[in-house]
């Protein structure tokens, strides 16, 4: 299995919802990051974590909260969202000693 | 801190021909990877092709190859033989060597690229 899978594909919320992606892969990765993606725009880097613990947090506000439950799950929870949170989250994994980076097909998310 | 820099917001090709698309970054790093990411209009990103700092052979990857120029601090992406399938967004990005937990993917801007048939 060399796929990263995100669930679910698009997402609308209001403002005051809760709301959780999910991220998995099987590949053994120990190095799972999520991005958020605008239109015609580059991934910015989000949150890394590393052997399940969290080793990078881009001054992400406090309501995207990651979650690392197991090697192979990595979650996003929102909360209270903005309209400008709108975007395209994307996960990705890395294995240890690799360098390239794999990417899931994204959660098209819409916060109304 | 590093930057990558793509100068072209869109190019277009037409199907069969060959385009190339340019990347520069600046660092001072020594030992890095360099990279170029597809992501077609379905928005899955996949990696395209990949380069070793230390490698002075540029990388290929059947109809995908590279063209690194490292005291310029350039790396293009050649496509051969264009096909419709090529068209997407492509990003250069750059990422520090040896880093573990802490590796970060510096992207650039991007480029759209058109293939015609």
């Amino acid at each position: 299995d060399t796929e990263v899978t995100q669930t679910p594909k698009h997402l609308v919320m209001g403002m005051t919802n809760k709301k959780s992606l999910k991220c998995e892969q099987h590949m053994g990765h120990r190095a799972m990051y999520w991005y958020k993606q605008k239109a015609k725009k580059p991934p910015e880097l989000m949150f890394v974590y590393s052997y399940e613990k969290l080793s990078i947090n881009e001054s992400v506000p406090s309501r995207f909260s990651p979650e690392c439950p197991n090697s192979s799950l990595l979650n996003l929870h929102l909360h209270a969202l903005q309209p400008e949170d709108s975007a395209l989250y994307l996960c990705a994994s890395r294995g240890q000693g690799r360098d390239e980076q794999f990417f899931g097909p994204g959660t098209r998310l819409t916060v109304l | 801190a590093q930057t990558v820099t793509q100068s072209q917001p869109e190019m277009s090709v037409q199907e069969a021909e060959t385009v190339t698309l340019s990347c520069t970054y600046d660092t001072s790093e020594s030992n890095y990877y360099l990279f170029w990411y597809k992501q077609p209009p379905s928005r899955q990103m996949i990696l395209v092709i990949r380069q070793e700092a230390y490698k002075q052979q540029n990388a290929t990857e059947n109809r995908f190859s590279v063209n690194f120029q490292k005291a310029a601090k350039s790396f293009s992406l050649k496509i051969s033989d264009s096909q419709l399938g090529d068209t997407a967004m492509y990003f250069c990005a750059f990422m520090k060597q040896n880093t573990g937990a802490n590796s970060k993917l510096t992207f650039g801007k991007g480029i759209t690229l058109s293939v015609r048939p």
